[in-house]
């Protein structure tokens, strides 16, 4: 079985500030991880995936994510927040290791508020 | 154009109409998926289907039926609607390989008087 947990169901960070949304997953094979971001209105978009290349994973809008397996962890960053930054992002997580039953499990988002 | 297409994107209706959701793709991926969306839930799988004739239920496929009417669409049923059932509904696709993600399309959303 695997899982996702988000911290933190809102954060608000000021223009300019870091964003730092927490995420950590449970799996019992080696994980494939993803964050999506969901603008108002509008579906899941693609932000970044883990695949086991390498733990530091640069996606798009300056965001990245680190895969640290001892702490099951896939936080995602930015160093500097814009505007247009404000929208939910869910973490979700893909168990690896063959088979074609494998199942995309979503975390409960967090909604990011940027400030001005 | 879009890689998924949901129509409607919006639909208002009472309890116990009969409501269909549809979804198109021209990504020619073979797994499309529905999903529900509930502020503060995230994602529940409702169905999900690999090709034209393998169609699986997801967490929460009670009150809900599909249909895969080709490769590229797939559609959502709700027999006879009930206010619970009122969220945004969501439509995917892969191409089966669990390191690739899923594409959304920009969601339904279905509220039920």
């Amino acid at each position: 079985a695997q899982s996702v947990t988000q911290l933190g169901s809102h954060v608000s960070v000021s223009e300019g500030a870091l964003v730092l949304l927490r995420c950590n997953y449970s799996s019992s094979v080696p994980p494939y991880l993803f964050w999506y971001v969901q603008y108002p209105n509008q579906g899941l978009q693609l932000l970044l995936k883990y695949t086991s290349a390498a733990t530091l994973v640069k996606g798009i809008n300056d965001f990245e994510a680190e895969f640290k397996k001892s702490e099951t962890s896939f936080h995602l960053t930015k160093p500097s927040a814009h505007m247009s930054d404000a929208a939910e992002y869910f973490c979700a997580v893909s168990a690896a290791g063959g088979g074609s039953n494998y199942k995309l499990t979503f975390g409960k988002g967090t909604l990011l508020t940027v400030n001005p | 154009d879009a890689d998924v297409t949901q129509t409607p994107r919006n639909r208002i209706t009472k309890t116990g109409k009969r409501i269909m959701l549809e979804c198109s793709q021209t990504k020619g991926h073979d797994r499309m998926y529905w999903y529900r969306q509930d502020p503060g839930l995230g994602l529940q799988l409702i169905y999900y289907s690999f090709d034209v004739k393998d169609i699986n239920k997801g967490e929460i496929s009670d009150g809900y039926s599909v249909s895969r009417q080709a490769q590229a669409k797939f559609s959502l049923s709700l027999e006879s609607a009930i206010p619970n059932q009122t969220a945004l509904y969501f439509c995917a696709t892969s191409d089966g390989r669990p390191n690739q993600p899923q594409h959304f399309g920009d969601g339904t959303r279905l509220s039920i008087l």
